[in-house]
């Protein structure tokens, strides 16, 4: 199975609540990445786990949060969402030692 | 700033022609260079890809050349085909490791039959 999964596919969320998107691969892949993606504008990366090691880039790291309990689950956190958090997320992992990223569908995730 | 830049929004060719995808990028510690291919409604998947010990790389009607130097790359597309029509998206990371990757925009691609 090489599909990366990702729930819920459509989230609808208020201002300053907090929304949790989840993401599970059975490859058995060493790297799940985050990326948000807006409207003409490419995705970007917000944050990836390298095994159990948490990167997350430097001009999102106080908005989201992530967690992976184990190799084929990892979340992406949001403690109060704000509108401009509304846009896509997609969910990806990679081979271990290698490059190709598979992506899941994504989550299109609005805040009212 | 963006790290990976691709500068054409959109490009139209017509069916059998050639077409050169360009991509330019920030960090000269990349090492590791991709093209993906995304239809509407559907998520990126790999196309094809490059690491930088090599500058060049092919797969069937689809080139990856890398310029090092110039801190680009391009994707050449011979004897177009109308399911060839979609977005294009660049991609660049470095392995330091913790494989961060950066992707461009895209450009969207259509081909007239």
């Amino acid at each position: 199975d090489t599909t990366v999964k990702q729930n819920p596919r459509y989230k609808l969320a208020r201002v300053g609540k907090p929304v949790n998107l989840i993401c599970s691969q059975t490859m058995n892949h060493d790297t799940m990445y985050w990326y948000q993606k807006k409207p003409n504008q490419a995705p970007k990366l917000l944050l990836f786990y390298y095994d159990k090691i948490l990167n997350r880039e430097a001009d999102t790291f106080e908005k989201f949060q992530s967690s992976r309990p184990n190799n084929s689950f990892c979340s992406l956190y949001i403690g109060s969402a704000g509108l401009e958090y509304s846009a896509m997320y997609l969910c990806a992992s990679s081979t271990p030692g290698g490059r190709e990223q598979y992506f899941g569908p994504g989550t299109r995730l609005t805040v009212l | 700033g963006q790290q990976v830049k691709q500068s054409s929004p959109s490009l139209t060719v017509q069916e059998g022609g050639i077409l050169i995808l360009n991509c330019d990028y920030e960090n000269d510690m990349f090492d590791y260079f991709a093209w993906y291919k995304k239809y509407p409604d559907n998520s990126p998947t790999l196309l094809i890809s490059v690491r930088s010990n090599v500058d060049k790389r092919e797969d069937g009607r689809f080139t990856v050349f890398l310029n090092k130097s110039g801190k680009h790359f391009s994707l050449h597309i011979t004897a177009s085909q109308p399911e060839d029509t979609a977005v294009y998206l660049c991609a660049a990371g470095s392995n330091t490791g913790y494989q961060n990757f950066y992707f461009g925009k895209g450009t969207s691609l259509t081909v007239i039959p």
